[in-house]
């Protein structure tokens, strides 16, 4: 299975700043990677798919980049809603598999 | 607009087995498109169980494989899980999603999820 390494794997933020979370793939997997946003007690929500694609209805400030076996999901100014874990995901090649989570919480 | 919801039993003992079903509306289950089952234990993170084509074809996670038969049902829109030989390990939060797999690979939208707890 791919292993994917999330980091960090907490963030204490404060609304307005510009965070950055990193998912790093044990082997490439291309641009076959999506971030998730769960909130407690929710299911996850789809942000980013294909490492860049924005999906329809996600806000702007939510940006994804990165091929291969590194990538990144950046927030460029926290809104009181984006505390949350999030979650990326490999679907270069089966099991799909996730990240550990990255849980972001106010400062 | 697709959506999905999980139902079945909250409780399952010990060595039975787990049945949940997914209903989709909104859409259907016949489209271009897979069907996902993915679990959550309390406070960890995300497993994918396996996934299912309106044909039929599945494929399944490996680590759970020998336990795990996902069908599907046209006729009520619905997809099934059925995990066996269930032990504490398999309490968990089980959702079904939409599994893309054309224009970028992803999985949207989630049902809302379903707690399994495996107790006698």
């Amino acid at each position: 299975d791919i292993q994917l390494t999330q980091s960090p794997s907490f963030l204490s933020a404060s609304v307005g700043d510009r965070v950055t979370i990193t998912c790093r793939a044990s082997q490439g997997i291309s641009s076959y990677l999506a971030w998730y946003q769960q909130k407690p007690g929710k299911a996850p929500k789809l942000l980013i798919y294909a490492a860049s694609t924005l999906q329809s209805g996600v806000p702007s400030r939510f940006s994804g980049s990165g091929s291969g076996t590194e990538f990144t999901l950046t927030i460029s100014s926290l809104q009181p809603e984006d505390f949350a874990t999030y979650y990326c995901q490999q679907l270069n090649s089966y099991p799909p598999t996730f990240g550990q989570g990255t849980r972001l919480e106010i400062k | 607009q697709v959506q999905l919801q999980e139902s079945g039993p909250g409780l399952v003992k010990p060595s039975g087995t787990l049945s949940l079903t997914c209903a989709v509306s909104g859409g259907s289950i016949s489209s271009s498109n897979w069907w996902s089952w993915v679990r959550q234990p309390p406070g960890k993170g995300l497993e994918w169980i396996g996934e299912i084509y309106h044909s039929g074809s599945t494929n399944y996670n490996p680590s759970l494989k020998s336990r795990v038969t996902i069908s599907v049902d046209k006729s009520k829109n619905q997809f099934s899980l059925k995990l066996s030989s269930v032990t504490a390990a398999d309490t968990a939060v089980y959702y079904c999603a939409r599994d893309f797999h054309s224009s970028g690979r992803r999985f949207d939208p989630w049902g809302q999820g379903t707690l399994v707890t495996v107790s006698s």
